[in-house]
């Protein structure tokens, strides 16, 4: 079936410093990648739609030059978190659709990040 | 703008059946999504509803009435490894954005 990896699984850094996540589909091509970010007890949260080679989508609320987000290729995106604070600390998720069944989403593991 | 609701929490036995239930409002619905995520882990695929009724798949069924605008998820023969969030989350428009509910957090015991 269609795999998602993602890479850090855990990342612990200190504040102000940057991070970054990525996201591959192993055993097909991603038309679409998504971003989530949940915090403790609550549901998933989409940050942001990428599709490769053009400019992610965001969200209402979520700022695009803190979360910048590249998906150069069909296989990898990644998430880099700059200047981050305590508050960024959360779990984030991606997910990606393949191009025969575009409407189910293929999560990824998740990757813990926690601002010290 | 778009509304998900279910239920917080919810216990079960070993053995039973649990229906959890989640109703929506959105513009430009597409289809329905059940998930399941495990304490620390990514969702898992559960079942996908487009069109009004009843989708079995094992122990898992799925029902979705599109002019109510609800769903439940039935679990049978329950294990204490279906303790676990089950989130309910709608698709609309052209993106197949995922919107996700709250979340059910079910606790199976013995």
């Amino acid at each position: 079936g269609a795999v998602v990896s993602q890479h850090p699984s855990w990342v612990i850094c200190k504040s102000g410093t940057s991070v970054k996540i990525e996201c591959r589909s192993l055993d097909f091509q991603a038309t679409t990648m998504f971003w989530y970010r949940q915090f403790p007890k609550q549901s998933l949260m989409l940050m942001a739609t990428s599709n490769e080679g053009s400019k992610a989508t965001y969200e209402q609320g979520v700022e695009k030059d803190k979360f910048l987000i590249n998906h150069a290729s069909l296989t990898l995106s990644t998430l880099t978190v700059t200047s981050a604070h305590p508050e960024d600390s959360s779990f984030y998720i991606c997910s990606a659709t393949d191009r025969v069944a575009q409407e189910t989403q293929y999560f990824g593991p998740g990757t813990r990040l926690l601002v010290l | 703008g778009q509304n998900i609701d279910q239920p917080t929490e919810m216990t079960a036995t070993e053995g039973a059946i649990v229906q959890i239930n989640c109703t929506y409002q959105t513009s430009g619905f597409n289809g329905l999504f059940w998930y399941q995520q495990h304490a620390g882990e990514a969702p898992t695929f559960l079942s996908y509803n487009v069109l009004d009724g009843l989708e079995e798949k094992g122990r898992f069924s799925s029902f979705l009435s599109r002019s109510k605008g609800y769903s439940y998820l039935l679990l049978k023969e329950l294990q204490m490894k279906d303790s676990a969030s089950y989130l309910c989350a709608v698709t609309r428009g052209a993106t197949n954005k995922l919107i996700f509910g709250t979340g059910t957090l079910l606790a199976v015991q013995p």
